[in-house]
């Protein structure tokens, strides 16, 4: 157990809808990261925040978004979904913003239908 | 941005022999060079990382090198045993406090009785 929280576990949706997937951080990691990893592309990072503000971004797709608060989750929300957008999407925090150890979540496993 | 590669895409031994994964990366600035293990339907674990400070770094069964120079660096797991079967992930991150973790498209290690 990394001491990363993720919920739901998985998620089954239509396409165009709309999802939230939530993290929560290892007690006092600061930094929060999202990945995607699906069959074909491997694990691609989407973005990272560091206490509150939003630090790196990677290929993610306009229509998704994500916000870091002030007790420290994160939630990626993710719209007008596709059948593509179908994946496991994981969470990863560290204990600050410089290149380090990042734990895992158990992730969210999206299906689109 | 930084791309990383690595080979071989699947890796087939006999337990006790060694596996040997390698990437390559193109930035310069990157920095941190952890290897991650990624059971099936599990999260990534790190199992080892590395800095551009060091050439070398041993720990017990695993061994990763890195060359600055020639932009690469190598996994080295001897005495394989069945449990090292997974999915092994290299990654790149530089440096800063934008520390994304750039992935490469993982080895399926494969350790046979």
């Amino acid at each position: 157990d990394s001491g990363v929280t993720q919920t739901p576990k998985h998620l089954i949706t239509a396409t165009g809808q709309r999802v939230t997937l939530r993290c929560s951080p290892r007690s006092g990691d600061l930094s929060v990261y999202w990945y995607q990893q699906s069959l074909d592309q491997g694990l691609q990072f989407l973005i990272q925040y560091y206490n509150g503000e939003e630090r790196a971004k990677g290929n993610i797709l306009e229509r998704f978004s994500a916000q870091q608060f002030p007790d420290l989750h994160s939630e990626l929300n993710l719209s007008s979904l596709e059948l593509g957008d179908s994946a496991l999407y994981f969470c990863a925090s560290s204990t600050a913003g410089g290149p380090r150890e990042q734990f895992f979540g158990p992730g969210t496993r999206l299906t689109v239908l | 941005g930084e791309n990383v590669e690595q080979h071989p895409s699947t890796l087939s031994v006999q337990e006790g022999d060694s596996a040997v994964i390698k990437c390559t990366y193109s930035d310069s600035a990157s920095n941190y060079f952890p290897w991650y293990k990624q059971e099936l339907g599990k999260r990534p674990q790190l199992i080892i990382d590395i800095r551009s400070n060091v050439g070398e770094k041993k720990d017990q069964r695993i061994a990763v090198t890195l060359n600055k120079t020639a932009k690469h660096f190598s996994l080295h797991i001897t005495e394989t045993q069945p449990e090292d079967s997974a999915v092994y992930f290299c990654a790149a991150s530089p440096t800063g406090t934008a520390s994304k973790l750039t992935f490469g498209t993982g080895t399926r290690l494969q350790v046979t009785l």
